[in-house]
Protein backbone atom coordinates (compact mmCIF):
# COMPACT_ATOMS: atom_id res chain seq x y z
CA UNK A 1 0.00 0.00 0.00
CA UNK A 2 1.49 3.58 -0.89
CA UNK A 3 2.46 5.53 1.89
CA UNK A 4 3.57 8.91 2.94
CA UNK A 5 4.00 9.84 5.93
CA UNK A 6 5.06 13.08 7.80
CA UNK A 7 7.14 13.34 11.17
CA UNK A 8 4.08 15.71 13.31
CA UNK A 9 0.69 16.11 12.98
CA UNK A 10 0.72 19.14 14.80
CA UNK A 11 3.42 21.35 15.62
CA UNK A 12 3.64 24.95 17.98
CA UNK A 13 6.76 27.06 17.12
CA UNK A 14 7.83 30.56 18.26
CA UNK A 15 8.95 33.03 16.43
CA UNK A 16 11.88 32.42 15.41
CA UNK A 17 12.25 29.25 15.86
CA UNK A 18 13.75 27.23 12.81
CA UNK A 19 11.38 24.72 12.07
CA UNK A 20 12.31 20.95 10.18
CA UNK A 21 9.25 19.15 8.70
CA UNK A 22 10.17 15.88 7.67
CA UNK A 23 8.61 13.75 5.00
CA UNK A 24 8.77 10.00 3.74
CA UNK A 25 7.41 7.90 1.23
CA UNK A 26 8.55 4.32 0.42
CA UNK A 27 7.33 4.13 -2.74
CA UNK A 28 10.69 4.89 -4.88
CA UNK A 29 9.05 7.95 -6.32
CA UNK A 30 11.30 10.38 -7.96
CA UNK A 31 9.06 13.33 -7.35
CA UNK A 32 8.28 14.79 -4.01
CA UNK A 33 6.66 17.93 -3.18
CA UNK A 34 6.02 20.66 0.02
CA UNK A 35 2.82 22.60 -0.50
CA UNK A 36 0.85 24.47 2.57
CA UNK A 37 -3.20 24.36 2.79
CA UNK A 38 -4.85 27.99 3.84
CA UNK A 39 -8.26 28.35 4.33
CA UNK A 40 -9.46 29.80 0.65
CA UNK A 41 -6.08 29.68 -1.04
CA UNK A 42 -6.63 25.75 -1.95
CA UNK A 43 -2.94 24.11 -2.26
CA UNK A 44 0.13 25.82 -2.78
CA UNK A 45 3.35 24.68 -3.79
CA UNK A 46 6.68 26.17 -1.78
CA UNK A 47 9.69 23.52 -3.30
CA UNK A 48 9.83 20.38 -5.15
CA UNK A 49 12.35 17.80 -5.93
CA UNK A 50 12.57 15.54 -8.55
CA UNK A 51 16.01 13.71 -8.09
CA UNK A 52 17.85 13.16 -5.18
CA UNK A 53 19.75 16.15 -4.57
CA UNK A 54 17.89 18.55 -6.72
CA UNK A 55 15.17 20.93 -5.84
CA UNK A 56 13.20 23.71 -7.63
CA UNK A 57 11.29 26.33 -6.36
CA UNK A 58 7.42 26.45 -6.28
CA UNK A 59 5.15 28.94 -6.61
CA UNK A 60 5.68 30.67 -2.62
CA UNK A 61 9.30 29.41 -1.64
CA UNK A 62 10.02 32.53 0.27
CA UNK A 63 10.97 32.00 3.89
CA UNK A 64 11.33 28.27 2.93
CA UNK A 65 14.05 26.11 2.24
CA UNK A 66 14.40 21.98 1.20
CA UNK A 67 16.78 19.33 1.40
CA UNK A 68 16.95 15.78 -0.40
CA UNK A 69 19.61 13.81 0.60
CA UNK A 70 18.25 10.49 0.45
CA UNK A 71 15.45 9.72 -2.16
CA UNK A 72 12.91 9.05 0.18
CA UNK A 73 13.09 11.62 2.24
CA UNK A 74 12.45 15.12 1.65
CA UNK A 75 12.61 18.28 4.28
CA UNK A 76 11.26 21.35 4.49
CA UNK A 77 12.79 23.60 6.70
CA UNK A 78 12.23 27.32 7.84
CA UNK A 79 15.03 29.03 8.82
CA UNK A 80 12.82 32.04 11.24
CA UNK A 81 9.15 31.09 11.80
CA UNK A 82 6.95 33.69 11.75
CA UNK A 83 3.39 34.13 12.43
CA UNK A 84 1.92 34.20 8.80
CA UNK A 85 3.83 30.65 8.40
CA UNK A 86 1.37 29.30 10.20
CA UNK A 87 -0.47 27.08 8.00
CA UNK A 88 -1.00 23.13 7.13
CA UNK A 89 1.86 21.77 5.54
CA UNK A 90 1.20 18.56 3.00
CA UNK A 91 3.95 16.29 1.92
CA UNK A 92 3.11 14.62 -1.90
CA UNK A 93 5.39 11.83 -3.45
CA UNK A 94 5.15 10.47 -7.30
CA UNK A 95 6.85 9.24 -9.97
CA UNK A 96 8.77 11.01 -12.66
CA UNK A 97 8.74 11.38 -16.33
CA UNK A 98 5.10 11.85 -17.48
CA UNK A 99 2.82 14.32 -17.18
CA UNK A 100 0.14 12.65 -15.39
CA UNK A 101 1.27 10.50 -12.66
CA UNK A 102 -0.61 10.76 -9.78
CA UNK A 103 0.47 12.45 -6.11
CA UNK A 104 -0.10 10.73 -2.87
CA UNK A 105 -0.46 13.02 -0.16
CA UNK A 106 0.54 12.41 3.55
CA UNK A 107 -1.58 13.80 6.26
CA UNK A 108 -0.39 16.68 6.70
CA UNK A 109 1.38 18.69 9.52
CA UNK A 110 -0.76 21.34 11.22
CA UNK A 111 2.14 24.29 12.45
CA UNK A 112 1.14 26.83 14.46
CA UNK A 113 3.72 29.69 15.44
CA UNK A 114 3.08 32.31 18.31
CA UNK B 1 -2.90 33.07 -15.56
CA UNK B 2 -3.71 29.26 -14.83
CA UNK B 3 -6.94 28.79 -12.68
CA UNK B 4 -9.41 26.04 -10.93
CA UNK B 5 -12.54 27.51 -9.92
CA UNK B 6 -14.78 25.38 -8.34
CA UNK B 7 -18.46 25.74 -7.10
CA UNK B 8 -20.51 25.56 -4.72
CA UNK B 9 -18.01 26.69 -1.99
CA UNK B 10 -20.24 24.08 0.52
CA UNK B 11 -22.98 22.09 0.66
CA UNK B 12 -25.19 20.57 3.05
CA UNK B 13 -27.27 17.26 1.80
CA UNK B 14 -29.09 14.91 3.61
CA UNK B 15 -27.95 11.28 3.25
CA UNK B 16 -29.00 9.48 0.56
CA UNK B 17 -29.71 12.02 -1.63
CA UNK B 18 -27.38 12.49 -5.21
CA UNK B 19 -25.24 16.09 -5.48
CA UNK B 20 -23.43 17.56 -8.33
CA UNK B 21 -20.02 19.50 -7.96
CA UNK B 22 -18.92 22.17 -10.63
CA UNK B 23 -14.61 22.67 -11.49
CA UNK B 24 -13.81 25.56 -14.49
CA UNK B 25 -10.29 25.74 -14.99
CA UNK B 26 -8.45 28.36 -17.27
CA UNK B 27 -5.16 25.51 -16.93
CA UNK B 28 -3.25 25.71 -20.67
CA UNK B 29 -1.55 23.54 -21.71
CA UNK B 30 -4.00 20.61 -20.37
CA UNK B 31 -3.13 17.68 -19.87
CA UNK B 32 -5.36 15.82 -17.01
CA UNK B 33 -7.51 17.08 -14.41
CA UNK B 34 -8.26 15.56 -10.95
CA UNK B 35 -10.34 15.24 -8.18
CA UNK B 36 -9.45 14.58 -4.81
CA UNK B 37 -11.10 14.11 -1.62
CA UNK B 38 -9.42 15.64 1.10
CA UNK B 39 -11.42 14.54 5.11
CA UNK B 40 -10.91 17.04 7.48
CA UNK B 41 -7.29 17.07 9.36
CA UNK B 42 -5.98 14.69 6.15
CA UNK B 43 -4.53 14.53 3.14
CA UNK B 44 -5.83 14.77 -0.10
CA UNK B 45 -6.98 11.44 -1.75
CA UNK B 46 -7.43 10.76 -5.37
CA UNK B 47 -10.94 9.95 -6.96
CA UNK B 48 -10.07 10.14 -10.27
CA UNK B 49 -7.81 11.28 -13.20
CA UNK B 50 -8.86 12.11 -16.38
CA UNK B 51 -7.06 13.01 -20.01
CA UNK B 52 -8.62 15.27 -22.68
CA UNK B 53 -9.80 12.38 -24.53
CA UNK B 54 -12.14 11.41 -21.90
CA UNK B 55 -15.26 12.42 -21.01
CA UNK B 56 -16.20 10.74 -18.00
CA UNK B 57 -14.60 8.08 -15.14
CA UNK B 58 -16.34 6.32 -12.28
CA UNK B 59 -15.15 5.18 -8.96
CA UNK B 60 -17.95 3.52 -6.99
CA UNK B 61 -20.69 6.11 -6.36
CA UNK B 62 -18.34 8.78 -7.74
CA UNK B 63 -18.70 9.67 -11.19
CA UNK B 64 -17.02 12.38 -12.62
CA UNK B 65 -17.09 14.16 -16.03
CA UNK B 66 -14.84 16.68 -18.30
CA UNK B 67 -15.89 18.65 -21.34
CA UNK B 68 -12.27 19.79 -22.49
CA UNK B 69 -13.79 22.45 -24.90
CA UNK B 70 -15.85 24.36 -22.60
CA UNK B 71 -13.02 23.67 -19.90
CA UNK B 72 -15.75 22.14 -17.29
CA UNK B 73 -15.57 19.21 -15.15
CA UNK B 74 -18.20 17.91 -12.89
CA UNK B 75 -17.98 15.59 -9.98
CA UNK B 76 -21.26 13.72 -8.72
CA UNK B 77 -21.90 11.97 -5.93
CA UNK B 78 -24.89 9.22 -6.19
CA UNK B 79 -26.66 7.90 -2.79
CA UNK B 80 -24.11 10.05 -0.66
CA UNK B 81 -23.42 8.39 2.53
CA UNK B 82 -22.12 10.26 6.16
CA UNK B 83 -18.41 9.33 5.34
CA UNK B 84 -18.71 11.24 1.79
CA UNK B 85 -18.65 14.57 4.15
CA UNK B 86 -14.66 15.94 3.29
CA UNK B 87 -13.55 18.39 1.18
CA UNK B 88 -13.37 17.81 -3.12
CA UNK B 89 -10.63 19.47 -4.94
CA UNK B 90 -10.44 20.27 -8.53
CA UNK B 91 -6.48 19.51 -9.43
CA UNK B 92 -5.65 20.85 -13.24
CA UNK B 93 -2.16 19.64 -14.80
CA UNK B 94 -0.26 21.03 -17.44
CA UNK B 95 1.95 19.23 -19.73
CA UNK B 96 5.25 18.36 -17.98
CA UNK B 97 7.99 21.15 -17.92
CA UNK B 98 10.78 18.41 -17.82
CA UNK B 99 10.84 18.09 -14.44
CA UNK B 100 8.13 17.71 -12.08
CA UNK B 101 4.09 18.71 -13.56
CA UNK B 102 3.03 21.37 -11.51
CA UNK B 103 -0.45 21.08 -10.52
CA UNK B 104 -3.51 23.87 -10.26
CA UNK B 105 -5.63 23.17 -7.28
CA UNK B 106 -8.96 24.49 -6.96
CA UNK B 107 -9.85 25.99 -2.95
CA UNK B 108 -12.61 22.98 -3.29
CA UNK B 109 -16.27 22.22 -2.41
CA UNK B 110 -16.75 21.45 1.65
CA UNK B 111 -19.71 18.85 1.39
CA UNK B 112 -21.77 17.87 4.39
CA UNK B 113 -23.77 14.99 4.53
CA UNK B 114 -26.54 14.91 7.38
CA UNK B 115 -29.18 12.16 8.78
Amino acid sequence: DVKVTQSSRYLVKRTGEKVFLECVQDMDHENMFWYRQDPGLGLRLIYFSYDVKMKEKGDIPEGYSVSREKKERFSLILESASTNQTSMYLCASSFGGRSYNEQFFGPGTRLTVL
Amino acid sequence: KNQVEQSPQSLIILEGKNCTLQCNYTVSPFSNLRWYKQDTGRGPVSLTIMTFSENTKSNGRYTATLDADTKQSSLHITASQLSDSASYICVVCCANTGTASKLTFGTGTRLQVTL
